[in-house]
């Protein structure tokens, strides 16, 4: 596709159930980053993939939250038992090769916990 | 840990007025970019500083890079109703990837 592209837009569950959440990036792209972004506040890194290895996740806030980009394409978030405070909009960015590149955002997945 | 911090939060300006955002890290960054973000939508990138004291403009907007690295600002001249949206500042410090975003200010302008 010409963008970003992260599915589902829009998930809501239940306080202790798994989610994943999905991120095409832009065809070409080695460089991958997930954000966490809560309102009224600006996005929070997450992880940062370079290809299919994880180069930082010291963003993650903790071992509930995990993600992988097996073929250096498509990257997974993967939350594991919910909480209501992972409650935010989850922003994907892709860039041509990461340091000093422009980062294109998808639209983002906004995930609710009840 | 570093923080980026920016002023002011938020700034309702008439259209035609100008505007500044100013962006301070706590520590030195290696390289700076700008986003702007328009309500429900998603940050779009708008530039990147990489050298001390660095200038760029974008039509209406100046972009500068301080001279210590530590301190970005953006300045738009002659605010439109298409500017409303939030700047964010995001910088890296040397040897990471790792983009740092700013708190980011919310510009609200008045027809």
């Amino acid at each position: 596709g010409a963008g970003v592209s992260q599915t589902p837009s829009n998930k809501v569950t239940e306080k202790g159930k798994y989610v994943e959440l999905r991120c095409d990036p832009i065809s070409g792209h080695t460089a991958l980053y997930w954000y966490r972004q809560s309102l009224g506040q600006g996005p929070e890194f997450l992880i940062y993939f370079q290809g299919t290895g994880a180069a930082d996740d010291s963003g993650l806030p903790n071992d509930r939250f995990f993600a992988v980009r097996p073929e250096g394409s498509v990257s997974t978030l993967k939350i594991q038992r919910t909480e209501r405070g992972d409650s935010a909009v989850y922003l994907c960015a892709s860039s041509r090769s990461g340091l000093n590149t422009e980062a294109f955002f998808g639209q983002g997945t906004r995930l609710t916990v009840v | 840990g570093q923080q980026v911090m920016q002023i002011p939060q938020y700034q309702h300006v008439q259209e035609g007025e100008d505007f500044t955002t100013y962006c301070n890290s706590s520590t030195t960054l290696s390289n700076i970019q700008w986003y702007k973000q328009r309500p429900g939508g998603h940050p779009v990138f708008l530039i990147q500083l990489v050298k001390s004291g660095e200038v760029k403009k974008q039509k209406r907007l100046t972009f500068q890079f301080g001279e210590a690295k530590k301190n970005s600002s953006l300045h738009i001249t002659a605010t439109q109703t298409t500017d409303v949206g939030t700047y964010f500042c995001a910088g890296t410090t040397s040897g990471t990837y790792k983009y740092i975003f700013g708190t980011g200010t919310r510009l609200k302008v008045l027809a």
